[in-house]
């Protein structure tokens, strides 16, 4: 399969602490890109880092990218409840956008 | 519209039977794509269609899954004689250029079930 990886599974964090994801992914990218799902439905798109950056913030996210590890990670500082769902990377191929196997977080208010 | 909408939002539908998903994108979105996820899982890359054409088809499971894109908007992914391991969200995503980065916008999905 070449859909990404993606850890730990399931986060649990107290709202205010930081939460980080991590992906790892199989083959050569353009851009690396992180999604977030509510409720099992449509994904939202948040951050897109290209190939050729190593780090890229927005607003309280920082993601990083390491292409020589194939792997990237996403960092949400001072979580909410609100960032309660589900986060994905998704790498763009030929054609397509692979994505990972998801990260379920949870913040407890 | 808006968004991309998808209908049915949620279809149950019996073993053997044929159902078709619909996908309207975002006007002016040339790029269509179809996922599928079963409950608690990623997303399994289905089709993309530029246009009317589908260049990469090569995440079909089977021949009972078809989808075709008429007018460069709306898309219909078919599966026909339906099992129970066809039960799962069928995303529908179209893309756009953003200042030379291109990213998803995703519909709600259609929650299929087959009893």
């Amino acid at each position: 399969s070449q859909q990404g990886e993606e850890d730990p599974q399931a986060l649990s964090i107290q709202e205010g602490e930081n939460a980080t994801m991590n992906c790892s992914y199989k083959t050569s990218i353009n851009n690396l890109q992180w999604y977030r799902q509510n409720s099992g439905r449509g994904l939202v798109h948040l951050i897109l880092i290209r190939s050729n950056e190593r780090e890229k913030h927005s607003g309280r996210l920082r993601v990083t990218l390491d292409t020589s590890k194939k792997s990237s990670s996403l960092l949400i500082t001072a979580s909410r409840a609100a960032d309660t769902a589900s986060y994905f990377c998704a790498t763009s191929g030929t054609y397509k956008y692979i994505f990972g196997t998801g990260t379920r977080l949870k913040v407890l208010a | 519209g808006a968004g991309v909408s998808q209908s049915p939002s949620n279809k149950v539908t019996e073993k053997g039977k044929d159902v078709e998903l619909r996908c309207d994108p975002i006007s002016g979105h040339t790029a269509l794509y179809w996922y599928r996820q079963s409950l608690g899982q990623g997303l399994e890359f289905l089709i993309y269609f530029q246009g009317n054409s589908a260049p990469d088809k090569s995440g079909l499971p089977s021949d009972r899954f078809s989808a075709e894109r008429t007018g460069g908007s709306v898309s219909t992914l078919t599966i026909q004689r339906t099992q129970q391991e066809d039960s799962a969200v069928y995303l529908c995503a179209s893309s756009a250029q953003d200042r030379g980065e291109e990213k998803l916008f995703f519909g709600s999905g259609t929650q299929l079930s087959v009893l």
